[in-house]
């Protein structure tokens, strides 16, 4: 089992905002990083340091991250098409030398 | 352009060896700390393992699953990246991703099966 916990599927309309989020008692001490990875292709980062927000180059800025406790999340403000992805959040474990990620998140645009 | 590319996959029998390669390009590669990630057919991913730069102490740490069965290594003189894995098990079967979190490489796929 993951150190963090992500809901394994959710969904939103087309347009709308959709909040993903990940649960681990690591995410009270370290940052959590956000993957996409579609179909056939290799993960791409699109939020790092989630507390901080901080996109990659080229990553559209209706992503974004925010940080509460134990949880981290990944909010896309005004979801596409393109977006319909499965989403996993990484972190360090609580050893503190380890890295985890989250179980992954099948993201629906409707 | 920024590259990692893997190479080194194939069919391997449970007990048997292989080493995967990952050769970087477009960035300074001795600064770079790397990590292999593993994903079985179907599932979500799984960090592997990683390797500091030289500069940052060169340290290396391995998930639970393969310490003491995978050895990371890398040459920073040909950039490349490198995984060693012994003792193969079936449920190591999976695409094998080096990475720099920023840059992923397109995966090689090793499979493990008498």
């Amino acid at each position: 089992s993951s150190e963090l916990t992500q809901d394994p599927a959710v969904s939103v309309a087309l347009g709308q905002t959709v909040r993903v989020t990940c649960q681990g008692d690591s995410l009270t001490k370290y940052y959590a990083s956000w993957y996409q990875q579609k179909p056939g292709q290799a993960p791409r980062l699109v939020i790092y340091d989630n507390n901080n927000n901080n996109r990659p180059s080229g990553i559209p800025d209706r992503f974004s991250g925010s940080s509460s406790g134990n949880t981290a999340s990944l909010i896309i403000t005004g979801a596409q098409a393109e977006d319909e992805a499965d989403y996993y959040c990484q972190s360090r474990a609580a050893s503190g030398s380890h890295l985890v990620f989250g179980g992954g998140t099948k993201l629906t645009v409707l | 352009e920024v590259q990692l590319v893997e190479s080194g996959g194939g069919l391997v029998k449970p007990g048997g060896s292989l080493r995967l390669s990952c050769a970087a390009s477009g960035l300074t590669f001795s600064n770079v700390w790397m990590s292999w990630v593993r994903q079985a057919p179907g599932k979500g991913l799984e960090w592997v393992g990683r390797i500091k730069s030289k500069t940052a102490g060169g340290a290396i740490d391995y998930a639970a699953p393969v310490k003491g069965r995978f050895t990371i290594s890398r040459d920073d003189s040909e950039n490349m990246l490198y995984l060693q894995m012994n003792s193969l098990k079936t449920e190591d079967t999976a695409v094998y991703y080096c990475t720099t979190w920023w840059i992923w490489g397109q995966g090689t796929m090793m499979i493990v099966s008498s």
